[in-house]
């Protein structure tokens, strides 16, 4: 089976303009999360979507939205973005849901400038 | 605050050494993953421990979930470079208090074996 893939791999945008990230789940993997990873923070959980509903959301500002689309790829989105938006932004994939055994995409460099 | 604190943050040993990581926390689990992330690459994972005392063992690495189940450790035997990596420790949390469950990380231990 392939993997989980994330486009695009890297992006450079400017402070106050706005992103859109891409996620290809594995075939047959319903829920899809995002995280964003930062060496101060570490890998915070941003949100869950399950079958095109979100199920999650962790403690970020509603400047980030997502979605899921009926072959469960997903989007996410940063409006207004901040320097410190500046991050790895990964997705997951699980047969089972958010709390189960997670296949990580390679990830997203976001660097804002 | 973070639920699942995990130590040391960085650790450098020569190859052959033995080492030990540790990932505590003051709630309990019930269950606890860990994960590798190599340089460029999202994190893989290596093992979900699920019952208190449980012992996992993957060829040269242990995995030790506590009898309480709130703590777990993880055991490299003879490191070799290939064993360098981010290791993360995860388990499920509730986000919303909805019952709905979703992994929180550890902020990981850097392991980097020298030649």
């Amino acid at each position: 089976k392939a993997g989980v893939t994330q486009t695009p791999r890297y992006l450079i945008k400017t402070r106050g303009q706005q992103v859109t990230l891409s996620c290809s789940p594995i075939s047959g993997h319903r829920s899809v999360s995002w995280y964003q990873q930062t060496p101060g923070q570490g890998l915070q959980f941003l949100f869950e979507y399950f079958s095109e509903t979100q199920r999650n959301k962790g403690n970020f500002p509603g400047r980030f939205s997502g979605r899921q689309f009926s072959n469960s790829r997903s989007e996410m989105n940063v409006s207004t973005l901040e320097l410190g938006d500046s991050a790895l932004y990964l997705c997951a994939s699980s047969l089972s849901g958010g709390s189960y055994e997670q296949y990580f995409g390679p990830g997203t460099r976001l660097t804002v400038t | 605050t973070q639920l699942l604190e995990q130590s040391p943050q960085f650790l450098s040993i020569q190859e052959g050494e033995n080492l030990t990581v540790y990932c505590n926390s003051s709630s309990v689990f019930s269950s606890l993953q860990w994960y590798r992330q190599e340089p460029g690459e999202g994190p893989v994972l290596l093992v979900t421990v699920v019952t208190g005392g449980e012992v996992k063992k993957l060829k040269r690495l242990t995995f030790q979930f506590g009898d309480a189940r709130k703590d777990s450790s993880l055991h490299i035997t003879a490191a070799q470079p290939g064993d360098t990596g981010l290791y993360l420790c995860a388990g499920p949390h509730s986000y919303s208090g909805a019952g709905s469950y979703q992994l929180t990380f550890g902020k990981g231990t850097k392991l980097s074996v020298i030649p």
